[in-house]
């Protein structure tokens, strides 16, 4: 089946870096996406990786790793604003259609 | 630019009723995708719509319907409600269907059964 699995939670404290990782058990899409969502609302588009590597959008970084069936976003010089879940996701070739991981919840403490 | 706009952005209603949820793009976007987001089950994928087209379901009952309009404004319906289909639903829009990741998501709208 396809799924992605993500850790629940992350905690990390203000300035520093977190990486959060998302493993997946699917194949034939087209790339790895990442999401942010605040308390439920609007998730927002990130980053994506249709090749393998690293992909760089700001503090934002995203790594894809298809012969390891991995992938990460890497968020540099956290701040407090960046405490939200965060969505891994996979493009199928279908089109329109993704397939979300469970979400991670990030913490940021002072 | 105007974003995604979904309406209602509350809603309660009583089982076994049914309930309209409207999604309007972004201007001049042609793909409309929906998905439910409850605690449990996370974020899931119900349909997309491309060009009024029917274009990928995701494994929801037959219940769970929608459609796209010419001017590719989305609704989804959603009859017999059940206490589960209690949730947040979500829609999104791209400009084409298969594309780089970036779709565009709405506020959604967060449905209560009671």
């Amino acid at each position: 089946g396809q799924s992605l699995e993500q850790p629940s939670e992350v905690t990390a404290v203000e300035g520093a870096i977190v990486q959060i990782n998302c493993t997946y058990q699917t194949s034939g899409f087209y790339g790895l996406s990442w999401y942010q969502q605040h308390d439920g609302g609007a998730p927002t588009f990130l980053s994506y990786n249709a090749l393998d590597g690293l992909e760089e959008t700001g503090r934002f970084s995203s790594f894809l790793s298809r012969s390891d069936s991995y992938g990460y976003l890497l968020l540099q010089e956290l701040q407090m604003k960046d405490s939200a879940s965060y969505f891994c996701a996979v493009t199928y070739n279908q089109g329109g259609k993704l397939i979300f991981g469970q979400g991670t919840e990030l913490s940021v403490k002072p | 630019k105007a974003g995604v706009t979904q309406t209602p952005r509350y809603l309660i209603k009583t089982r076994g009723q049914q309930v309209t949820l409207s999604c309007s793009p972004i201007s001049g976007h042609r793909s409309v995708s929906w998905y439910q987001q409850t605690p449990g089950q996370g974020l899931q994928f119900l349909f997309e719509y491309f060009s009024e087209t029917q274009r990928n379901k995701g494994n929801f009952p037959g219940r769970f319907s929608g459609r796209q309009f010419s001017n590719s404004r989305s609704e989804m319906n959603v009859s017999t409600l059940e206490l589960g289909d209690s949730a947040l639903y979500l829609c999104a829009s791209s400009l084409e269907s298969r594309v780089s990741g970036g779709y565009t998501f709405g506020s959604g709208t967060r449905l209560t059964v009671v």
